[in-house]
């Protein structure tokens, strides 16, 4: 059974730092991952997608890493915002696992002014 | 463009009671996922629909049950309400074959 595992839980960093977000999963037979903004109370918004062939997408201040082989992928965001507050998730689709999403527990992100 | 649009937005039910949310896809989309989000954890798969069938489950009980119709859109169910129900239940959407999820911005269901 697929385990996808966020670290760290919860992340404050004062604004204009640069972090890394991580996610870990446990089978790496997936056909692409997918990273998640959530803000309290709402719903999911879709910030970057890689396919299992890639190794990496970019969008704006955010990148996405896959190393498929060992299970992991960072969310890189550069020169934070106090904007960026909110919950990001990372979820794996797999090969055998039909369209289910399997997602991690999510970081929960504070940027300090 | 309409993405995943959701209602209701909020409901609050009695334990032992019945309730129906509703999901529309973005347009073009075709198959329907339902998610289960308690407070503070990622989302849990309920299940997917697809040309009006129900073609994947999560470990979910038949109290949970759904419904796609012919112009994609869905319907969950869930039967006698238990405290536990309550959660955030979020809707994706999808065109098969793409595996681009777009989700909705959720149902707050509260149980008391």
């Amino acid at each position: 059974k697929q385990e996808v595992t966020q670290i760290p839980a919860a992340l404050s960093v004062p604004e204009g730092e640069n972090l890394v977000l991580n996610c870990s999963f446990t089978d790496s037979a997936i056909y692409n991952l997918q990273w998640f903004r959530q803000d309290p109370g709402k719903g999911l918004t879709s910030l970057l997608l890689i396919q299992s062939s890639q190794r990496e997408q970019t969008s704006g201040r955010l990148n996405a890493s896959l190393d498929k082989s060992s299970g992991r992928s960072t969310l890189y965001i550069a020169a934070s915002q106090p904007g960026d507050s909110a919950t990001y998730l990372c979820a794996v689709l797999e090969d055998n696992a039909g369209n289910m999403l399997t997602f991690g527990g999510g970081t929960r992100l504070m940027v300090k002014p | 463009d309409a993405g995943v649009t959701q209602s209701p937005t909020h409901l609050i039910k009695t334990r032992g009671q019945q309730v129906t949310l509703r999901c529309s896809p973005k347009s073009g989309h075709d198959t329907v996922s339902w998610y289960q989000q308690a407070l503070g954890q990622g989302p849990q798969f309920i299940f997917q629909y697809y040309e009006e069938e129900e073609r994947q489950r999560g470990n979910f009980p038949d109290r949970f049950s759904g419904h796609q119709f012919p112009n994609y859109s869905s319907e969950l169910n869930v039967n006698a309400l238990l405290l536990g129900d309550s959660a955030l239940y979020l809707c994706a959407s999808m065109q098969q074959g793409a595996y681009g999820y777009t989700f909705g911005s959720g149902t707050r269901l509260t149980v008391v």
